[in-house]
């Protein structure tokens, strides 16, 4: 069975510093992972996936995220956080073992204080 | 057109009622989902239809009950709510339901059963 972690339920910043949101992950077969952020009473955005290549990963809005298959990490960052960043991150994951359908983790919620 | 859209944004129903949620999407997705989001929890998902046939039913009770009337419609009839029922509802869409398609989020319904 697939399962999604993050660890951390919020994480503060400060404006202009980097910025790091974890994430962990279980699979039986290859992870497709994906980053996803939510602004108040709106639905979820896109920001990033690994599917397979490199391991570093681009994404909107400047975020990008590094695939640690060893340590089954995908953890979102960015290296000058905006006030506008804040928000609510959630990682997910879909197994190639199982073709289950997408698994979110439970979010992290995201404060860069100016 | 890149957008999903949901309405209502708001709905407030008795536990008596029928009502109806309804989402929109013109980008030619072939896959399209129903998720229940709970204040502060991560999005869990209900239904999916792929190519306008439910292919995932995540044992979901039977007081709700999805329709999807051609590829761009998307419906989620309700009736006979419990209060616990009270939640954001988000439809989504991709392209196709395959391991690595992202999704496109509506802002959602927020629903509130008294």
């Amino acid at each position: 069975a697939q399962s999604v972690a993050q660890p951390e339920d919020q994480v503060n910043v400060a404006e202009g510093n980097p910025l790091t949101v974890k994430c962990t992950y279980s699979v039986s077969g290859n992870p497709y992972l994906f980053w996803y952020v939510q602004y108040p009473n709106r639905g979820l955005q896109f920001l990033l996936k690994y599917i397979t290549g490199d391991n570093l990963v681009k994404g909107s809005y400047g975020f990008e995220a590094e695939f640690n298959k060893s340590q089954t990490s995908f953890h979102l960052k960015k290296p000058s956080a905006l006030v506008s960043d804040s928000a609510l991150y959630f990682c997910a994951v879909r197994d190639d073992g199982g073709n289950t359908p997408l698994v979110f983790g439970k979010g992290t919620r995201l404060s860069v204080i100016a | 057109d890149t957008e999903v859209t949901q309405t209502p944004k708001h709905l407030v129903m008795g536990m008596t009622n029928k009502k109806s949620l309804k989402c929109e999407q013109h980008m030619g997705h072939r896959a399209m989902y129903w998720y229940k989001q709970k204040a502060k929890k991560p999005p869990e998902l209900m239904f999916v239809y792929s190519y306008e046939k439910l292919s995932i039913n995540e044992s979901v009770p039977s007081r709700f009950s999805p329709e999807c009337p051609n590829s761009s419609l998307l419906n989620l009839h309700l009736h006979a709510l419990q209060p616990e029922d009270s939640a954001l509802y988000l439809c989504a869409s991709s392209q196709e339901d395959r391991l690595g398609e992202k999704l496109f989020f509506g802002s959602g319904t927020q629903l509130s059963v008294l």
